[in-house]
């Protein structure tokens, strides 16, 4: 257990649909990213957070898409009018600014089928 | 963009022998690259990193080289165990802190 929490760890929706996952990092660190990980990949980076700042986003992100983290500590990530393409595992990491080359710590991961 | 090359995807090896990963980076601006290793239905835990200025760190039975100059950086691990099966992901990171990560290589260790 790193420390980071993920819920739910699993959600099964129907196509169209809209779904939020939420994401409570390890409670001293400012950064908090979002991954998506499909079968047989590695993670792929979608945003970041540096307090409540959402810095970067990846072009991966897409306008369905959308992230918060209102008081810097744990964030959101909602998907509406959710499609088939989007059932991956939804990583969330935090990370200390100024510590080791920023280690990230993963959380186990939401699971996401779109039926 | 950063591209992070993985090989083999697939390793099978016996208990007791060594496995070796390799990873090569395309953008020489990267400077700390962790390794992780994720179990079925768990997210990726980090198990060792190594940083630019280092050419090789080593805790326990696992050890991490560095090239720069090459661009390539594999993880060592000798002494397998059974519980070392899993996916094991290499990363490059630059001065985005961001990591690129490879594709993956499961390891399998049979007893």
């Amino acid at each position: 257990d790193t420390g980071v929490s993920q819920d739910p760890r699993h959600k099964i929706t129907k196509r169209g649909q809209n779904v939020t996952f939420r994401c409570d990092p390890i409670s001293e660190h400012n950064r908090l990213y979002w991954y998506r990980q499909t079968l047989g990949q590695g993670p792929e980076f979608l945003t970041y957070f540096q307090n409540e700042a959402q810095l970067e986003k990846s072009r991966l992100l897409s306008d369905r898409f959308s992230a918060e983290r209102p008081k810097g500590s744990f964030s959101t990530l909602e998907i509406q009018r959710t499609e088939q393409g989007d059932s991956a595992m939804y990583l969330c990491a935090s990370s200390l600014s100024g510590s080791n080359y920023n280690e990230q710590f993963f959380g186990p991961g939401t699971r996401l089928t779109v039926l | 963009g950063e591209n992070v090359e993985q090989h083999p995807s697939t390793l099978s090896v016996q208990e007791g022998d060594s496995a070796v990963i390799k990873c090569t980076y395309s953008d020489s601006a990267s400077n700390y690259f962790p390794w992780y290793k994720q179990e079925l239905g768990k997210g990726p835990q980090l198990i060792i990193d190594i940083r630019s200025n280092v050419g090789e760190k080593k805790d326990q039975r696992i050890a991490v080289t560095l090239n720069k100059t090459a661009k390539h950086f594999s993880l060592h691990i000798t002494e397998t165990q059974p519980e070392d099966s899993a996916v094991y992901f290499c990363a490059a990171t630059g001065g985005s802190y961001i990591p690129t990560f490879g594709r993956g290589t499961s390891l399998i260790v049979h007893p």
